[in-house]
């Protein structure tokens, strides 16, 4: 089975600054998909970005980037100009690409936004 | 929009009862997926399902059992719950279409075993 891990518990950021959020994976499938789930404290589980593994371009939306490094097996999120609502647990995840895509987390990182 | 609906937003039962924990989605998803959350620990996944009457089981399924007769409903059974099995729950579904896919989740249920 894939594995997805999140070095970092918690972290903390100025509002306005920027933060990187580090996500490692263990796969041996060439086609899969990853993401970064939100999780504010209202507990509804929101996307905030997707990358597909055979696309050599980083995914961007809006304020947040990944850094997709396939032959590293990294993909870490990176949130630009970060607002208090950006506070909450953030989730890496990874899906396979196949008929039965089963999904797996990591453990999570949450996110402080400090006014 | 998707809408993915549990059956419950926190739930207490007693050691030994049977609990069913029910998710609906409205998107004619195929894949579903039980997810469980403790801090620390991420989401660990129970049991996921690609097709009525299909099941998979994830990383921890012992204690737990899903049923999945229609596609859009997949329920979760504690056949005879414990205090170790106090948790969020979190039901999410899933399509892959057109090389395009996005997991949708419930709003979690917060189960306590007392």
């Amino acid at each position: 089975a894939q594995t997805v891990t999140q070095s970092q518990p918690e972290m903390s950021v100025q509002e306005a600054e920027t933060v990187t959020l580090s996500c490692t994976y263990d796969t041996s499938e060439s086609n899969y998909y990853l993401f970064w789930y939100k999780q504010p404290p209202s507990r509804q589980m929101i996307l905030v970005i997707r990358q597909e593994a055979y696309k050599q371009q980083n995914a961007t939306e809006n304020r947040f980037s990944v850094n997709f490094q396939k032959a590293a097996k990294s993909f870490s999120l990176k949130i630009s100009d970060s607002q208090l609502g950006d506070t909450a647990m953030y989730f890496c995840a990874f899906m396979k690409h196949d008929n039965n895509n089963d999904m797996r987390f990591g453990a999570g990182t949450r996110l402080t936004v400090k006014p | 929009d998707v809408k993915v609906t549990q059956s419950s937003r926190y739930l207490v039962k007693r050691t030994g009862e049977k609990v069913f924990l029910e998710c609906v989605q409205d998107m004619d998803h195929e894949n579903m997926f039980w997810y469980r959350q403790d801090p620390g620990l991420g989401l660990r996944l129970i049991y996921f399902s690609y097709d009525v009457k299909m099941k998979e089981k994830g990383d921890i399924p012992e204690g737990y059992s899903v049923s999945r007769e229609k596609k859009e409903r997949f329920s979760l059974i504690l056949e005879s719950a414990s205090t170790n099995q106090t948790s969020m729950y979190l039901c999410a579904s899933s399509v892959d279409r057109g090389g395009y896919t996005e997991a949708f989740f419930g709003q979690g249920t917060r189960l306590t075993v007392v």
